[in-house]
């Protein structure tokens, strides 16, 4: 059974503060999600992860992959209030499923 | 990405009643999804659902509490039957993108509180 944990479960960090989530997942798959929601709203996607190695980034956020390590991270760069949000990862259960399994997600509050 | 809208956006309903919910996709998709998010919890997979075969449920959901139809490409629905406060979450449907990465879109949400 694929099991994905992500660590902290919660995070408070200042604007202008770098951090960075975890994500470990427990079998080998073929993909891995990074998704945001705000209160209230559905999910965001942000990035697609598919090869060990891959690097994505988009504005403050930058996701990698160590499938070896079975391993993610999503780091953030100097925090803005506006990245106050839950972020999950979800892993690709693998062999076509396309079913998606989600960590607890980490919910970042950005303090000004 | 193909559009996804939801219907009901949100209920209120009695125990031991049911309640369905609409799935519907701004264009073609082979593969729908049907999700449930407990209040302050992550997303549980109910079943995935294809056009023209049964869907198939994850552990712990059955077919006769969550039955769900897909009568073509871009529509599907999730009643919640027989419903307790437990059941109260949000149901989320989505659908995988058709491109290299696979991407996965989710609609808006059903949020369902049952009193």
């Amino acid at each position: 059974e694929l099991k994905v944990e992500q660590n902290p479960l919660f995070l408070s960090m200042q604007e202008g503060k770098n951090y960075t989530i975890y994500c470990n997942y427990s079998t080998t798959s073929d993909r891995l999600y990074w998704y945001r929601q705000d209160p209230g709203k559905s999910l965001e996607s942000l990035f697609v992860l598919l090869s060990n190695g891959a690097v994505k980034q988009e504005g403050r956020l930058m996701a990698s992959l160590d499938t070896k390590a079975r391993l993610s991270t999503l780091h953030i760069t100097a925090a803005v209030h506006d990245l106050s949000a839950t972020y999950f990862c979800a892993v690709d259960s693998g062999a076509g499923s396309y079913q998606l399994t989600f960590g607890k997600g980490t919910k970042l509050s950005v303090i000004p | 990405s193909a559009v996804i809208s939801q219907k009901p956006s949100r209920d209120i309903c009695q125990r031991g009643t049911s309640l369905t919910i609409q799935c519907q996709v701004d264009s073609q998709v082979t593969m729908m999804f049907w999700y449930r998010q407990q209040p302050g919890q992550s997303l549980t997979l109910i079943a995935t659902a294809n056009q023209g075969s049964e869907a198939t449920y994850e552990s712990g959901f059955v077919i006769d509490k969550f039955p769900i139809s897909r009568p073509n490409l871009t529509f599907s629905t999730l009643t919640v039957s027989n419903m307790s406060p437990e059941d109260s979450s949000i149901y989320l449907c989505s659908h995988r993108g058709g491109g290299f990465d696979n991407e996965q879109f989710f609609g808006p949400g059903t949020r369902l509180t049952v009193l």
